[in-house]
């Protein structure tokens, strides 16, 4: 079974400093992992996807995850905040046929 | 617009009522989802429609009855629901059964009262 953990519920950042939000996983085998996002009143975006090709995996929007093994990581990353991005973050493990959620991480911008 | 479109954005119903949630994608796709969103729980899968079948019921109990005409429209028909059904219920749809890659509507508010 997959599972996935965001670290922090919370990620308050300034407009034009960078954003890290924070995933780990946990799985049997090779896994499948996915960034959403969800603006206000929206319905969820894809923004991302690891399928085992490439580690370093870009999105849209600037966004981009990495994928470490050894770390059981797949954190979420963008250069530069704009207010735009300020939105709920949702990573998703994709390895069995139900995918599982995670709690997500709100993402605030300050000017 | 993601091209999934759901009605109503917003419902309040009482535990006696009857009720349908409509969701319709312009994609072209031949998957469709229903999924949950409580709020502090994370997002559950709840059905799934591939080809107008129903492939997956997630262990949704029987209040809740997905209805599939075609690979364009999912209903959601709602009766005597209890006031931990309030969520947002979000449909979605994918090309192939790929519930992790979806393209997802604005979801329906509900609310029991």
């Amino acid at each position: 079974a997959q599972s996935v953990t965001q670290l922090d519920s919370h990620v308050s950042v300034s407009e034009g400093t960078p954003v890290l939000l924070r995933c780990n996983y946990s799985s049997s085998y090779s896994p499948s992992l996915f960034w959403y996002v969800q603006h206000p009143n929206k319905g969820l975006q894809l923004l991302l996807k690891y399928t085992s090709a490439a580690t370093l995996v870009k999105g849209i929007n600037g966004f981009e995850a990495e994928f470490k093994k050894s770390e059981t990581s797949f954190h979420l990353t963008k250069p530069s905040a704009h207010m735009s991005d300020a939105a709920e973050y949702f990573c998703v493990g994709g390895g069995s046929y139900i995918p599982t959620f995670g709690r997500g991480t709100s993402l605030i911008v300050h000017p | 617009e993601t091209g999934v479109t759901q009605t109503p954005r917003h419902l309040v119903m009482g535990m006696t009522n009857k009720k349908s949630l409509k969701c319709e994608q312009h994609l072209g796709h031949n998957a469709m989802y229903w999924y949950k969103q409580s709020a502090k729980k994370p997002l559950e899968l709840m059905f799934v429609y591939s080809l107008e079948e129903r492939v997956e019921n997630n262990s949704v109990p029987s209040r809740f009855s997905p209805e599939c005409p075609n690979s364009s429209h999912l209903f959601l028909h709602l009766h005597t629901l209890q006031p931990e059904d309030s969520a947002l219920y979000l449909c979605a749809s994918s090309q192939d059964s790929r519930p992790s890659e979806a393209f997802f509507g604005q979801g329906t508010r509900l609310t029991v009262v």
